[in-house]
């Protein structure tokens, strides 16, 4: 079993339109992260959040992007007003449990947004 | 974080080690060193990580040389499935990771 799984793993939108996607740690992480990779570039960091607020974002997290844990089990990205550049694939993770000295993340499967 | 260095691919026959190179010239003493990587379009996989000495799990081995300044992942016995982007990182402390280009190692069968 993953332990972190994402929804939807595959998502068509048009330009302008709302699109969430969510994540699902296996264990109750305070802490998760969500990553970007454009089709044939490198992964890139998002967002990181503790405890229900933002605790680092990079530049790619504008405006347009928001992240919430509306019920304490699951994690959300929101992208307010998709642009064709938003195409990507979306990334959750969420550090491993058990692992001592450093911080180790696990990433989940994926969700592929695709905005015509 | 301290910047990495790595040959942007290489081949190695399957059954053989690969002993993929990383430079961290820039390390600092409580950076360590992490090691991930990302088969097709999945999500990064962790293989292993380190601080100063080397380390061994069921995946792969870590050499850090004694300076800290570069370090070696080593895949025993390479298979097909090992065939993927591996990614050298240094981080220290907070959980989030800044991935470079990495190594695309291609098993030849």
């Amino acid at each position: 079993e993953p332990e972190v799984t994402q929804t939807p793993s595959h998502q068509v939108t048009q330009m302008g339109q709302e699109v969430i996607l969510r994540c699902v740690p296996i264990s109750n992480h305070l802490y998760f992260y969500w990553y970007r990779q454009i089709l044939g570039q490198k992964v890139e960091f998002l967002v990181s959040f503790y405890n229900n607020e933002i605790s680092e974002k990079s530049e790619i997290f504008d405006d347009q992007f928001s992240v919430e844990r509306p019920d304490g089990s699951n994690f959300t990205l929101k992208i307010r007003s998709t642009k064709l550049e938003d195409s990507a694939m979306y990334f959750c993770a969420t550090p491993v449990s058990g692992v001592s000295g450093a911080n180790v993340l696990t990433f989940g499967a994926g969700s592929r947004l695709t905005v015509l | 974080d301290a910047k990495t260095t790595q040959p942007p691919s290489m081949d190695c026959a399957e059954g053989r080690a690969a002993n993929l190179p990383c430079n961290h010239s820039t390390i600092s003493g409580n950076e360590y060193v992490y090691w991930y990587r990302q088969i097709h379009s999945q999500g990064p996989q962790y293989i292993i990580h380190g601080l100063k000495n080397n380390e061994t799990n069921e995946m792969a081995s870590l050499i850090i040389t004694e300076d800290r300044k570069s370090s070696t992942l080593i895949l025993p016995h390479a298979t097909l499935r090992d065939t993927a982007v591996y990614y050298c990182i240094v981080r220290y402390g907070a959980n989030n990771l800044f991935f470079g280009t990495g190594t695309r190692l291609t098993v030849i069968p």
